[in-house]
């Protein structure tokens, strides 16, 4: 049973396209995130929700929305994509907001 | 500004020896740290960690040392096997309570037979 899962894995398109990546945890957690790990494999918080609260908002551009419908999802909307989106990005949770955090299997999107 | 760093991009070592990856920090807000480990096309794992309060917690083969004076950890791992073979990150969470971890840029640990 996947604990913290994504879809989809791979994503391929072209600049200026309105892009989600879904998010769904089945660990009973309250807590879930957003990470961005650029070309230079860095892992940078983007969001943190915690009961559907937004609670980390980190520099991103707002081209990026996310959206947590209810604490077992996660999902990321990008809007107008460019180059520099280029990036894995992973979805995590955690019970609270200092537990240890669980993360899922990347997407990596690519952006043409 | 990097926070938390791990200098050595990668490190080989043989297997049944020791394995020693390095971490520093520089904030002295952080107060509890941890470390991932990461193989290809997966995210990282949790595989240990330790609060400020303390200076070393052993699990098994892993070992963490902190040493605040320095902002310096290290992971040990004793002894080392192929399958220990991945990406390791360090990371660092202040204790301003949103859970956010400051990640390092990872160590690639290979493990050869």
């Amino acid at each position: 049973d996947t604990a913290v899962s994504q879809t989809p894995k791979y994503l391929v398109t072209q600049m200026g396209n309105d892009k989600s990546i879904k998010c769904e945890q089945n660990l009973g957690h309250d807590t879930m995130y957003w990470y961005k790990q650029d070309s230079k494999k860095f892992l940078k918080i983007m969001f943190s929700y915690n009961n559907k609260e937004l609670i980390i908002n980190e520099t991103v551009p707002n081209r990026f929305s996310p959206k947590s419908p209810d604490k077992a999802h996660l999902n990321l909307h990008i809007n107008s994509l460019e180059l520099g989106d280029s990036a894995v990005y992973f979805c995590a949770s955690s019970n609270g907001r200092t537990d240890t955090q669980y993360f899922g299997p990347g997407t990596r999107l690519t952006v043409l | 500004d990097q926070q938390v760093k791990q200098n050595s991009p990668s490190l080989s070592v043989q297997e049944g020896r020791i394995s020693i990856l390095n971490c520093d920090y520089t904030n002295s807000m952080f107060d509890y740290f941890l470390w991932y480990k990461k193989y290809p096309a997966e995210g990282p794992t949790f595989l240990i960690s330790i609060s400020s309060i303390k200076d070393k917690n052993e699990d098994g083969r892993f070992t963490v040392f902190l040493n605040k004076s320095a902002k310096h950890l290290s992971l040990h791992i004793v002894p080392s096997q192929p399958g220990d073979s991945a990406v390791y990150f360090c990371a660092a969470r202040s204790a301003s309570n949103t859970g956010k971890l400051i990640f390092g840029q990872g160590t690639t640990l290979q493990v050869k037979p």
